[in-house]
């Protein structure tokens, strides 16, 4: 594998449910970013892990809690979600903190669909 | 706090014909521009990017973009447009005082490839 990957690609769950979005980088990277993506809007960011430690939570509900176990993996746990929470989720990777240039590398994405 | 303005949210260009979609961005500071492009289904790929130096950046695929401090623009430019490149395009800022290496994003430019 290279690059940034996600799992799963697509996802359909009922407002009751929990799920996990996984993401895996293969480029030696520290930081890692979550995005939602939702039609006709701006990428939102949601989370931002540097080096394991968390910096940003953009007023995302305590429905998404995210998880950073290692600089390789960023979980991204799901539960009690709403319909307007269907979108793309995307996650990124960087060099990280104080590492210029930072540009972010992007994994494919997870289609969420909530019932 | 940082913006990034995108004014065409569609473009309609013909194979072949030069494409130039324009980025403005707003920020105190030495600002770090991206422009990234995304194909229906897929994460963000990477065009190109601006640190410093010269103004004129070359990216992959053949695109450029030219940054332009007075105008506080950032405009991607393709002498000759194919096919493939019909996708949407995002340009994004990141701001030199910030070691988390945050991103804004654009809100997009669709770029549909006609015959």
């Amino acid at each position: 594998e290279t690059g940034v990957t996600q799992t799963p690609r697509h996802l359909v769950m009922g407002m009751t449910n929990k799920k996990s979005l996984k993401c895996e980088q293969h480029l030696g990277h520290n930081a890692m970013y979550w995005y939602k993506q939702s039609a006709k809007k701006p990428l939102e960011l949601m989370f931002v892990y540097n080096f394991k430690e968390q910096t940003e939570n953009n007023s995302v509900p305590s429905r998404f809690s995210p998880e950073c176990p290692n600089s390789s993996h960023l979980f991204l746990h799901l539960h009690t979600l709403q319909p307007e929470d269907s979108a793309l989720y995307l996650c990124a990777s960087s060099q990280g903190r104080d590492s210029f240039p930072y540009e972010q590398y992007f994994g494919p994405g997870t289609r969420l669909t909530v019932t | 706090a940082q913006s990034v303005t995108q004014p065409d949210i569609h473009i309609t260009v013909s194979e072949g014909a030069s494409l130039e979609l324009r980025c403005n961005y707003s920020y105190g500071a030495t600002p770090y521009l991206f422009w990234y492009v995304q194909s229906p289904g897929q994460g963000l790929q990477l065009l190109l990017k601006y640190f410093s130096g010269d103004t004129l950046v070359q990216g992959i695929k053949g695109f450029e973009a030219e940054f332009k401090r007075s105008q506080s623009s950032f405009n991607l430019r393709k002498p000759s447009v194919h096919w493939s490149d019909a996708a949407e395009y995002f340009c994004a800022v990141g701001a030199s005082t910030d070691s988390w290496g945050k991103l804004q994003f654009g809100a997009g430019t669709q770029v549909v490839v006609t015959p």
